[in-house]
């Protein structure tokens, strides 16, 4: 069965700290691999997306890896800020064109503290 | 200002009503979904639309209805068949059927009393 699995459930840090959030996945075939940003009550906004041959791309202080063959996928955080608490979520796309297949994990949801 | 908006940001229906969620865009994107967001689960595809006039079911339909008579547009609407309505609804679109990329709506939040 196709699915994401995303660790820990949540997270607090403290502003101006590093962290790293995780997600792992079972789908396959695999075409990507997306990181959205979900402020409370919006709608989710993509940060990085990454394809089978790609290992890390970054948007700011925003860093995410991919390791396609053991299927597990980070996103670094650096430098925290109160911005940044929100909920993180890994999305993975079975085939380009996917449309209604994509696979959405529960998220993490990160705590930002001053 | 391009980009995709839903109205209203949250609505409260009794019990045996149906109610109609919006969902527009001006950026020009053929495709349109609709997915619901419970807490502690991921999003769950409703309905999608790959063009005007045609719309396919997701894996939760069961008690939802949408049209797609215009390309701007693609309301949901909630039927008093849904069992379990209560929950943050997610509208978003992607330039064509083939692009993975999606731009969210703001949601809405619907609560049944």
């Amino acid at each position: 069965k196709n699915q994401v699995e995303q660790s820990p459930q949540s997270l607090i840090i403290l502003e101006g700290k590093n962290c790293t959030l995780q997600c792992n996945y079972t789908v396959s075939p695999f075409s990507n691999l997306r990181w959205y940003k979900q402020d409370t009550g919006r709608g989710p906004v993509s940060l990085t997306i990454m394809t089978f041959s790609e290992n890390t791309k970054s948007n700011g202080r925003y860093t995410a890896t991919l390791d396609a063959d053991t299927k597990q996928s980070s996103l670094h955080i650096t430098a925290s800020q109160l911005s940044d608490s929100a909920s993180y979520i890994c999305v993975v796309s079975p085939r380009r064109g996917s449309q209604g297949n994509l696979i959405f994990g529960k998220g993490t949801k990160l705590s930002v503290k001053p | 200002d391009g980009g995709i908006t839903q109205s209203p940001k949250y609505l409260f229906r009794k019990e045996g009503q149906n109610v109609t969620l919006s969902c527009e865009q001006n950026l020009n994107h053929d495709a349109m979904y609709w997915y619901r967001q419970d807490p502690g689960q991921g999003l769950r595809l409703i309905y999608y639309s790959q063009i005007v006039n045609d719309f396919q079911k997701g894996d939760i339909a069961e008690g939802y209805s949408v049209s797609r008579e215009k390309k701007e547009s693609f309301p949901l609407t909630v039927t008093s068949a849904q069992k379990n309505p209560t929950a943050f609804y997610l509208c978003a679109s992607s330039i064509d059927p083939w692009e993975d990329t999606q731009y969210f709506g703001p949601g809405t939040r619907l609560t049944v009393l």
